[in-house]
């Protein structure tokens, strides 16, 4: 079955220590997306990518890199830069040059740093 | 910029219909979204209707589109315990991939 995997489901870090998300899409979408989703706050967008070796700004995006080396795969960092990094974050994929082109979302990893 | 509001909350009896409301701002939005969290996991794409329709059905679900008003809404028929979830309504506009989203109704069904 054709999905995006997300892992861990869960991480702990402490504060000051960098720490990357995974995710890995097998739907063959040219577009990936990390959200960061915090309670009653919807998701905002941290960074995106159209195409491999090309990635932009979200709205949120300081204090997080990301990079797109592969078409299945766009890991997210979080650094010590990152004033607030405990938070539920969502990666998501679509196919970017679909005009509708609804987004397909992994099941998270919940960040948790002490 | 574009934005999108709903209501933060809403509480119904198991067998009654729930109606959620969405309202968004840019006007060349193209399709509109529906999508279920359930606790702990991503988001689940439910439904969507392109914005030259004014409704669309799908089992249980009834999307209506109030163009003129930028007024979307969901009707869950028969609500079910199952059905608990935050539902989230999202944009996409004319020239733009990315889609823009509103911050979740919590819909909470009573046995």
């Amino acid at each position: 079955d054709g999905g995006i995997t997300q892992s861990p489901k869960y991480l702990f870090r402490k504060e000051g220590q960098n720490v990357t998300l995974s995710c890995e899409q097998n739907l063959n979408h040219d577009a990936m997306y990390w959200y960061r989703q915090d309670p009653g706050q919807g998701l905002r967008l941290i960074y995106y990518s159209q195409i491999v070796n090309d990635f932009q700004k979200g709205d949120i995006a300081e204090g997080y890199s990301v990079s797109r080396e592969k078409k299945e795969s766009f890991p997210l960092t979080v650094t010590s830069a990152q004033k607030n990094p405990t938070a539920f974050y969502l990666c998501a994929s679509n196919g970017a040059s679909s005009y509708n082109s609804p987004l397909h979302f992994g099941n998270g990893t919940r960040l948790t740093v002490t | 910029g574009e934005d999108v509001e709903q209501s933060l909350f809403l509480s119904v009896r198991e067998g009654d219909s729930s109606v959620i409301n969405c309202t968004y701002t840019d006007s060349s939005s193209t399709y509109l979204y529906w999508y279920k969290q359930e606790p702990g996991a991503g988001l689940q794409l439910l439904t969507y209707i392109f914005s030259n329709m004014d409704m669309k059905q799908d089992q249980r679900l009834t999307v209506l589109l109030n163009k003129k008003d930028k007024h979307l809404s969901l009707r869950i028929a028969d609500t079910q315990t199952g059905d608990s979830a935050i539902y989230f309504c999202a944009e996409k506009g004319g020239s733009s991939y990315k889609l823009i989203f509103g911050s979740g109704t919590r819909l909470l069904v009573r046995p």
